[in-house]
């Protein structure tokens, strides 16, 4: 079976600095899907950003960017020039990418605050 | 439309009552999934949908939950006899299923989250 770990139950960082969220997974396929998703005080799930598997460069997304380190299994989120509404809880999840087994694997969740 | 819909939004019900929540994904979504996650934890899967063809319910706890999705759309999560365990956020999610990407091959879609509805059984 597929787990995701978050180590880090909390986060903080000054605004305006950067920070970097950690997430590692076990898993003995090689095709798959990687997520951040993160639920603010108002708790929706928003998704932050998604990497393919079979891709070697780094999805990026504005300010968010990810390490994927495919052999070590860890998928690192980071969070550049931090605002005050990046302070929420940040998912971690995992999926297969064969059609027919779409589930979403979560972390625990790492809860980021932003410090003014 | 504009985003997953859910309802109620809160819902509170005494023990050993049947509750049904709803979920209305996004227009044009042919997968639809629920999950269900306590404070402080992720969310965990529960079932998903393929148009109206429930494709996976392993993740269903007990035979008091139970799915369904009739038409291919608007689809209800009911349980049964409610303990005060079920007590949890319970998220639905829809994406476009499978689709074709740049070079031909197939990709999955992403999941949308719904608002969820927040269920306390007293």
């Amino acid at each position: 079976a597929q787990t995701v770990t978050q180590s880090q139950p909390e986060m903080s960082v000054q605004e305006a600095e950067t920070v970097t969220l950690s997430c590692t997974y076990d898993t003995s396929e090689s095709d798959y899907y990687l997520f951040w998703y993160k639920q603010p005080p108002s708790r929706q799930m928003i998704l932050v950003i998604r990497q393919e598997a079979y891709k070697q460069q780094n999805a990026t997304e504005n300010r968010f960017s990810v390490n994927f380190q495919k052999a070590a299994k860890s998928f690192s989120l980071k969070i550049s020039d931090s605002q005050l509404g990046d302070a929420a809880m940040y998912f971690c999840a995992y999926r297969l990418s064969n059609f027919g087994n779409e589930k979403l694997t979560f972390g625990t969740g790492t809860r980021l605050t932003i410090i003014p | 439309g504009a985003g997953v819909s859910q309802s109620p939004r809160y819902k509170v019900t005494k023990r050993g009552q049947d509750v049904a929540l709803r979920c209305d994904p996004i227009s044009g979504h042919v997968s639809l999934y629920w999950y269900r996650q306590a404070l402080g934890q992720g969310p965990e899967f529960l079932t998903y949908f393929n148009y109206e063809a429930q494709q996976d319910k392993s993740g269903l706890p007990n035979d008091r939950f139970s799915a369904e999705r009739p038409e291919g759309s608007i689809s209800t999560l009911t349980i049964q006899r409610t303990e005060q365990r079920d007590s949890a956020m319970y998220r639905c999610a829809s994406s476009l299923g499978l689709t074709v990407d740049w070079a031909g091959g197939g990709l999955l879609e992403t999941q949308y989250f719904g608002p969820g509805t927040r269920l306390l059984v007293l």
